[in-house]
């Protein structure tokens, strides 16, 4: 099974901040991974698929890049209202997901 | 545009089984893989497995083997999970998703309880 290994696990940062969240798998998925943004009491959103498409609809203070192992997803300017948990997903073999990242204002 | 429309909350006996409903609209329902995903509470998520409407092949998580049961009605554009021999640890919320997750259903709780 593929292995997905978010961090941090939490991350607090300020209104304008440029924010960075990690994802590593545990193998070579070459592009086949998403992001996803879940608001509390909500269902996850789609943000980015193929390591790096932004999703109909995102604002493009999203972004993600990465390939094979490591990937990243950028909030350029973080806004309120990106405030939630982010979680990543690989799509190679079946899916699998990262445990998350909380991202909270500071 | 594309909705997914889950059946509501579940309470459920330990032991006992229980079967929720994924409504597909907006999008030809057989032309996409329609999959399942497990939230416990305050947790990750677990993907259970997919379907293919059209052909109704399936793919499981080794995990949920046994435990998950897929199906589609092409004629209701309606996919269907069971779950069996409910404990506990099955207590979650379920969601439904076209794909890998472009789109995502608002989840129904199920709550395995005596």
């Amino acid at each position: 099974d593929i292995q997905m290994t978010q961090s941090p696990s939490l991350l607090s940062a300020s209104v304008g901040d440029r924010v960075t969240l990690n994802c590593k798998a545990s193998q070579n998925i070459y592009k086949n991974l998403a992001w996803y943004q879940q608001k509390l009491g909500e269902a996850p959103k789609l943000l980015i698929y193929n390591a790096n498409s932004l999703q109909t609809g995102i604002p493009s203070r999203f972004s993600g890049s990465g390939s094979g192992t490591d990937f990243t997803l950028t909030i350029s300017s973080l806004q309120p209202e990106d405030v939630a948990t982010y979680f990543c997903q690989q799509y190679y073999s079946g899916s699998t997901f990262g445990a998350g990242t909380k991202l909270e204002l500071k | 545009q594309v909705k997914l429309l889950q059946s509501g909350a579940a309470l459920v006996k330990p032991g006992a089984s229980v079967k929720m409903s994924c409504k597909a609209s907006g999008y030809t329902f057989t032309d996409y893989w329609v999959s399942w995903v497990k939230q416990s509470h305050g947790k990750s998520l677990e993907w259970i497995g997919e379907i293919y409407p059209n052909s109704g092949a399936t793919n499981f998580n080794e995990k949920f083997k046994g435990k998950a049961t897929l199906t589609v009605d092409k004629s209701t554009s309606t996919a269907y999970m069971e779950l069996s021999r409910l404990t506990s640890e099955d207590s979650a919320i379920y969601y439904c998703t076209r794909d890998y997750g472009d789109f995502w259903g608002p989840g129904t709780m199920v709550t395995v309880s005596s």
